[in-house]
C-alpha cells in the first residue's frame, strides 16, 4: 500500500535562508508521481512542483525545487531565500500512476514559518 | 491560468440537513476527485470520478455521500443527512494527466 511521511510538524526559518522539508514515501508502484502543495491560512491548497518515478532531473520550480532519491525513497522539497509569505502547510503527496484516475495521497504536513 | 473553482466557500448547516458541494473542473480534465481535511489534520481522499462513474472510494464515502455531475461542466458532492462530525473543508480536484492535480479553494462546511 502506498504512504507518503513528513516527519518534521514544524519549521521554523529566518527569512532569506534555505529550507528542506523531508518527505518519504514507500510503494510497489514502479510509475508514480509525487507533488508538493502548499497551504496557507485562507486554506486553499496551491500545487508547487511535480515529480514522476521515470524522471531523470530533479524538478524545478522557481524558488522550489524537489530532491528526489529514489533510492531511498525520499522527495524532500527545497526552498531557496525563503520569504515571509512562504509560511503556510506544505503537504507532499503521491500517486501511483498504473491508472490516469489513480488517488492522491498526502502526508500529514509540515507548518512552516518564516521569522523576519 | 485554468483553475477549479468550489462554490459555496463557506456553507453552515443543521445537523440532518442536506448539503450539496459544487465544483466546476478544469474543463479538458477527465479525472475528478473529492477530499476531506478536518481542521488540522491530514487531507482525506473521499471519492475519484471519470467517464460518469465511481472509480474508487475510501471507507468514509459511505451511504450518506454521493457524486454527480450533471452537466458538462459541474461535478458535485451531496452530504444526505450532516453529522456534526462531517464539518471539515472539502476540496475538489481535477487532472487532465499524470503530471498535474490542481485542487479547488475549498468549501468550509460547518455542521450545527
Amino acid at each position: 500500500a502506498q504512504k507518503i511521511t513528513q516527519t518534521q510538524p514544524g519549521m521554523f526559518v529566518q527569512e532569506k535562508e534555505a529550507v528542506t522539508l523531508d518527505c518519504t514515501y514507500d510503494t510497489s508502484d514502479p510509475s508514480y508521481g509525487l507533488f508538493w502543495y502548499k497551504q496557507p491560512s485562507s486554506g486553499e491548497m496551491i500545487f508547487l512542483i511535480y515529480q514522476g518515478s521515470y524522471d531523470q532531473q530533479n524538478a524545478t520550480e522557481g524558488r522550489y525545487s524537489l530532491n528526489f532519491q529514489k533510492a531511498r525513497k525520499s522527495a524532500n522539497l527545497v526552498i531557496s531565500a525563503s520569504q515571509l509569505g512562504d509560511s503556510a502547510m506544505y503537504f507532499c503527496a503521491m500517486r501511483e500512476t498504473h491508472s490516469s484516475a489513480s488517488k492522491i495521497i498526502f502526508g500529514s504536513g509540515t507548518r512552516l514559518s518564516i521569522r523576519p | 491560468e485554468p483553475e477549479v473553482t468550489q462554490t459555496p466557500s463557506h456553507q453552515v448547516t443543521q445537523m440532518g440537513q442536506e448539503v450539496i458541494l459544487r465544483c466546476v473542473p478544469i474543463s479538458n480534465h477527465l479525472y475528478f476527485y473529492w477530499y476531506r481535511q478536518i481542521l488540522g489534520q491530514k487531507v482525506e481522499f473521499l471519492v475519484s470520478f471519470y467517464n460518469n462513474e465511481i472509480s474508487e472510494k475510501s471507507e468514509i464515502f459511505d451511504d450518506q455521500f454521493s457524486v454527480e455531475r450533471p452537466d458538462g461542466s459541474n461535478f458535485t458532492l451531496k452530504i444526505r443527512s450532516t453529522k456534526l462530525e462531517d464539518s471539515a473543508m472539502y476540496f475538489c480536484a481535477s487532472t487532465g494527466s499524470n503530471t498535474e492535480a490542481f485542487f479547488g479553494q475549498g468549501t468550509r462546511l460547518t455542521v450545527v
